[in-house]
């Protein structure tokens, strides 16, 4: 079956500092990625996706790649804010009709001033 | 355009009582899903509706849990009698569209405690 491995956390980094959450993943087909980010007291927000492989997702800095040769989706942020601490998720689903996601554990990222 | 929205945001029930959990999706938005978090583990799926119908029930845990979307609007999500087990993060998301990995918006989710 599908599943999703993410990179354990906590994460604590200092503003400004270079981010890397890892995410391999598992699959049948051709799945579609996301980055999944929750912040505090709020619900889980789409933060990016890619569709097929080499395709890069990007939103608010944030930029994943879909590496289908190493079956991984690693977000990356070149400068992390305070306001970006969050727990981030990533997740998959198939790209033929079975559409329910498939999540990692979720990392929590702290940014501290 | 108001967003996914749940009751209760916290339930704390005893052990062998009832809950009944409820979303109310994004207005017009025929997909409805349900998963649930435990112990800070992966988020997992549960069910998935199509308008009142269920498309998917695979991740449902047992026959404890019972979920219903009358007229495919709101969805309620009822664990009954409910073990300590069951204690976790419950997330409704719905989606517009099926096809082509659409983005499902979820609640803020109702953190469940079974004492």
């Amino acid at each position: 079956g599908n599943s999703v491995t993410q990179m354990e956390g906590p994460v604590t980094l200092s503003e400004e500092a270079f981010l890397t959450i890892n995410c391999t993943y598992t699959a049948t087909g051709y799945p579609s990625l996301f980055w999944y980010v929750q912040y505090p007291g709020e619900g889980l927000q789409l933060l990016l996706k890619a569709t097929k492989a080499d395709d890069k997702g990007s939103n608010k800095g944030f930029e994943a790649t879909y590496r289908k040769e190493t079956t991984s989706f690693h977000l990356e942020k070149g400068s992390v804010q305070v306001s970006d601490s969050a727990v981030y998720f990533c997740a998959l689903s198939d790209r033929f009709g079975n559409e329910k996601l498939t999540f990692g554990t979720g990392t929590r990222l702290t940014i501290i001033p | 355009e108001a967003g996914v929205t749940q009751f209760p945001s916290h339930s704390v029930i005893e052990k062998g009582q009832t809950v009944t959990l409820r979303c109310d999706p994004i207005s017009g938005h025929d997909n409805l899903y349900w998963y649930r978090r435990v112990m800070g583990k992966e988020i997992k799926f549960l069910l998935h509706f199509v308008k009142e119908s269920k498309q998917d029930e695979s991740g449902m845990p047992n026959n404890r849990f019972l979920a219903e979307r009358t007229g495919g609007t709101y969805s309620t999500l009822k664990v009954q009698p409910a073990e300590l087990e069951d204690s976790g993060v419950y997330f409704c998301a719905s989606s517009q569209e099926r096809w082509g990995a659409p983005e499902a918006f979820f609640g803020q989710g109702t953190r469940l405690t079974v004492v």
